[in-house]
């Protein structure tokens, strides 16, 4: 079946231009998840959602950054007022449930110039 | 904080070889254990889960043990190939995972 998928799979962007990200999960998946990984941090959480619970919010590193998803499926992450150190790949996964064994998507590299 | 270590940072070997990958991690208190692997410029493979009650997990040429007592996983890969080539990585938690820095294997034909 589909995996996760994620668009763009590249993202080039201005210093101070928002920028959505976009994510969608396995058909059937209630836990999605999203992820950045850069050279000096390695792979981070940035925020976590399951079901139709309030999000776990705890790994966005700002303000700037805000995640929703819609009807229990797709997810966009909107980073505000990009800057340079915002250039990453950004993951997703989804998994059936918590606990359970996480699939990621490709990824989107977005570039802050 | 719960922080994974990943020891060796790179590895190479000749083909055929059996190596064994180690990860360690500071909180004994984990809901579960994921071992992925990651090719040059794509996103993350599962490899194997290991709930917190469990010691080991087998996927074909792969075994990773759990000894949460000590804080180790180990990823053994038997009989390695080439296109076992890649970054491994692995992960602690239920739902935000923290992952360890990645071991670089390199096998060699």
């Amino acid at each position: 079946g589909a995996g996760v998928s994620q668009s763009p799979s590249n993202k080039v962007t201005e210093k101070g231009k928002d920028v959505e990200l976009r994510c969608d999960p396995i058909s059937g998946h209630t836990a999605l998840y999203w992820y950045r990984q850069s050279l000096g941090q390695g792979l981070e959480f940035l925020i976590y959602f399951q079901g139709n619970s309030a999000p776990d919010k705890s790994g966005l590193p700002s303000d700037r950054f805000s995640a929703e998803r819609t009807g229990g499926s797709v997810s966009t992450l909107t980073i505000q007022r990009t800057q340079q150190e915002d250039s990453a790949v950004y993951l997703c996964a989804s998994s059936l449930a918590r606990g359970h064994t996480q699939y990621f998507g490709p990824g989107t590299r977005l570039t802050v110039l | 904080k719960q922080e994974v270590t990943q020891i060796p940072a790179a590895l190479s070997v000749p083909e055929g070889e059996n190596l064994v990958l180690n990860c360690s991690f500071t909180d004994s208190a984990i809901y579960n254990l994921q071992w992925f692997r990651q090719d040059p410029g794509k996103g993350l493979t599962s490899l194997l889960l290991i709930q917190s009650s469990q010691r080991e997990q087998t996927s074909g040429r792969l075994n990773a043990s759990l000894d949460k007592s000590s804080g180790r996983s180990t990823l053994y890969i038997a009989a390695s190939q080439p296109g076992d080539s890649a970054t491994y990585l692995c992960a602690v938690g239920g739902n935000k995972l923290v992952f360890g820095a990645g071991t670089i294997l390199r096998v060699k034909s």
